[in-house]
């Protein structure tokens, strides 16, 4: 079954660093997320993107961060001066559809520790 | 903006068992969706469930099934005949057009055998 695949797993970066998590959405998918969820607290909307621009991003999604797809395949967060508490699991997902309530699919998450 | 509630931080129930979890949210669309995500230890969100907000007749999916009050703003998930599989943490969340989905907190689900 084709499912969203992110990587790294674990990252672990000294503030200040920039990171770059990688994300493989669903080969037939056109819309991508980004959500983070800090350890104890709600899943919360990063970004989403469509047709190689962002379509909606929330407040929490400043400069510092910025999404891209280089290719056919991947989408990338990049986060370009971490700070502490950008610790966090960061989860990417796609759906096919925008409307009509389409599901998105999750991948597993990449876990980003900021020392 | 819309706002997503679980007032159940953590639920146990005894295998074979039926279990509630609680949900409202706060919105003033009238068209949306709600959902029940699961997040089993392997971390990965599975979605368990779908509701459209123009259908009155609640959404089932074999064991899963919702109580959707609309005017309540009230969408529980029932899970029948619980399974240990089923232990995990289940997220409620809410989408308008856009695909954007708002969360609940979660609430931590455990299946005892």
């Amino acid at each position: 079954e084709p499912e969203v695949t992110q990587t790294p797993s674990h990252q672990v970066t000294q503030m200040g660093q920039e990171v770059i998590l990688r994300c493989v959405p669903i080969s037939n998918h056109l819309y991508f997320y980004w959500y983070r969820q800090i350890l104890g607290q709600k899943v919360e909307f990063l970004v989403s993107f469509y047709n190689n621009e962002i379509s909606e991003k929330s407040e929490i999604f400043d400069d510092q961060f910025s999404v891209e797809r280089p290719d056919g395949s991947n989408f990338t967060l990049k986060i370009r001066s971490t700070k502490l508490e950008d610790s966090a699991m960061y989860f990417c997902a796609s759906s096919e559809a925008l409307w009509g309530g389409g599901e998105l699919f999750f991948g597993e998450g990449s876990r980003l520790t900021v020392l | 903006a819309q706002t997503v509630t679980q007032s159940q931080p953590e639920m146990s129930v005894q295998e074979a068992e039926t279990v509630t979890l609680s949900c409202t949210y706060d919105t003033s669309e009238s068209n949306y969706y709600l959902f029940w995500y699961k997040q089993p230890p392997s971390r990965q969100m599975i979605l368990v469930i779908r509701q459209e907000a123009y259908k009155q007749q609640n959404a089932t999916e074999n064991r899963f099934s919702v109580n959707f009050q609309k005017a309540a703003k009230s969408f529980s998930l029932k899970i029948s005949d619980s399974q240990l599989g089923d232990t995990a943490m289940y997220f409620c969340a809410f989408m308008k057009y856009g695909n954007k989905l708002v969360f609940g907190a979660g609430t931590i689900l455990r299946v005892k055998s």
